[in-house]
């Protein structure tokens, strides 16, 4: 079955940018989400179709994928964007989740 | 503007099918091209998908969990359903409904509802 792997952690000064990788193969050919999650809460979704960002997510979260790795990257972190994070795939019509990372600004 | 609403027994006996109907309110579960799934995610764990009920009624499963999952939808009431049968303590999670567009990506979520499975 095919999985997506990501880091189970990063850590990102305040300000700086943020990368969560998340890996699987030819993940490229795929189309990818990232959710974000705090704690007790549901998981927003972040970005769709690799880059797109849904309407008030603010424009520091971008998105790429490209060959084996999906990439979320945060500019300008700050302290509320501390959550855990998750990307997702298909993969002949099922939902794949990555592991989630935990995103520690500090 | 969608919203879901998830409700269902809090506690579920080791072996039992547990039971949760998804509330769909702003849209409908019949609208063109949406996805109705469902997702847990184990204390302290990440989420799992356990499946979905396409608008048409066409269903797709977590091949890890087999033929325990039956994912339903009743138009007249606007909801759609879960069940998944001999439960185990494995079993306990928040589960969560949430809509997928292909245009929009998951991006509606209910608010969660906890499961526990005990005796």
């Amino acid at each position: 079955s095919y999985e997506v792997t990501q880091p189970p952690s990063v850590s990102v000064s305040p300000g700086q940018t943020a990368s969560i990788t998340c890996s699987g193969d030819k993940l490229g050919d795929k189309d990818a989400c990232w959710f974000q999650q705090k704690p007790g809460q549901s998981p927003v979704l972040v970005i769709y179709h690799n880059s797109w960002r849904p309407s008030g997510i603010p424009e520091r979260f971008s998105g790429s994928n490209s060959g084996n790795t999906a990439t979320l990257t945060i500019s300008g972190t700050q302290a509320m964007d501390e959550a855990d994070y998750y990307c997702q795939a298909w993969d002949s019509s099922t939902v794949i989740f990555g592991g989630g990372t935990k995103l520690t600004v500090l | 503007q969608v919203q879901l609403q998830e409700s269902g027994p809090g506690l579920v006996k080791p072996s039992e099918t547990l039971s949760l109907t998804c509330t769909v309110s702003g849209g409908s579960v019949s609208s063109g091209s949406y996805y109705w799934n469902w997702i847990r995610q184990p204390p302290g764990k990440g989420l799992e998908w356990i499946g979905y009920i396409y608008y048409s009624g066409s269903t797709r499963n977590n091949p890890s969990l087999k033929s325990r999952v039956t994912i339903s939808k009743d138009t007249s009431k606007n909801q759609f359903s879960l069940k998944l049968s001999s439960v185990t303590a494995a079993d306990t999670a928040v589960y969560y409904c949430a809509r997928y567009h292909p245009q929009g990506g998951m991006d509606v979520w209910g608010q969660g509802t906890t499961v526990i499975v005990s005796s």
